[in-house]
């Protein structure tokens, strides 16, 4: 069975300044999606990156980039030119690539993020 | 509605009672999933809907939680005879077609008194 780790419960970071999150995971699979999403108070899950295994090239959007180690199956978010709005909780998910798996996400504990002004 | 939408926003029952919530996909889609998250913790997948058929409901933690899905929309999971453990964010999330983005609601937060 596939797992998501995520060990830093909190993080905080000075608006305008860079911060990473870390995540590793387990798997058997070669091919697999991996996921951040962002959770704000309002507790809508919004999907922030997303990152293909077969994929040898770090996923970015905007002010969000990954760094993608398959042989390490690690998986950190590094979040650029922090704003007030990016504090949330953030979670780390693996997905599946087998189709009788449909779009299950395997999720992480979660790192809560705060921005400080 | 744009988004996936979920009701009651908030349920507070009594320990014993049973409860039902209803989740709303965005039309069109044709998968559907519950979650659930409990205090500090990440999302534990429940069970997943293809149409109205049930591949994998292996998240279902016991036999007093069901979920259905009619006309290939609607949703709803069931709790029996509540527990205070049950308390919990309960999160739907729908999805147009294998391999496309899941698009989540805002959650159903339970509290078991």
């Amino acid at each position: 069975a596939q797992t998501v780790t995520q060990s830093q419960p909190e993080m905080s970071v000075q608006e305008a300044e860079t911060v990473t999150l870390s995540c590793t995971y387990d798997t058997s699979e070669s091919d697999y999606y991996l996921f951040w999403y962002k959770q704000p108070p309002s507790r809508q899950m919004i999907l922030v990156i997303r990152q293909e295994a077969y994929k040898q090239q770090n996923a970015t959007e905007n002010r969000f980039s990954v760094n993608f180690q398959k042989a390490a199956k690690s998986f950190s978010l590094k979040i650029s030119d922090s704003q007030l709005g990016d504090a949330a909780m953030y979670f780390c998910a693996y997905r599946s690539s087998t189709y009788n798996q449909g779009g299950k996400l395997i999720f992480g504990q979660g790192t809560e993020l705060s921005v400080k002004p | 509605g744009a988004g996936v939408s979920q009701s009651p926003s908030n349920k507070v029952t009594e320990k014993g009672k049973d409860v039902e919530l209803r989740c709303d996909p965005i039309s069109g889609h044709t998968a559907l999933y519950w979650y659930r998250q409990s205090l500090g913790q990440g999302l534990e997948f429940l069970i997943y809907f293809q149409g109205n058929s049930a591949p994998d409901k292996s998240g279902l933690p016991s036999d007093r939680f069901s979920a259905e899905r009619t006309g290939g929309s609607v949703s709803t999971l069931t709790i029996q005879r509540t527990q205070q453990e049950d308390s919990a964010v309960y999160l739907c999330a729908s999805q147009r077609r294998w391999g496309s983005p899941l698009h989540f609601g805002n959650g159903t937060r339970l509290t078991v008194t």
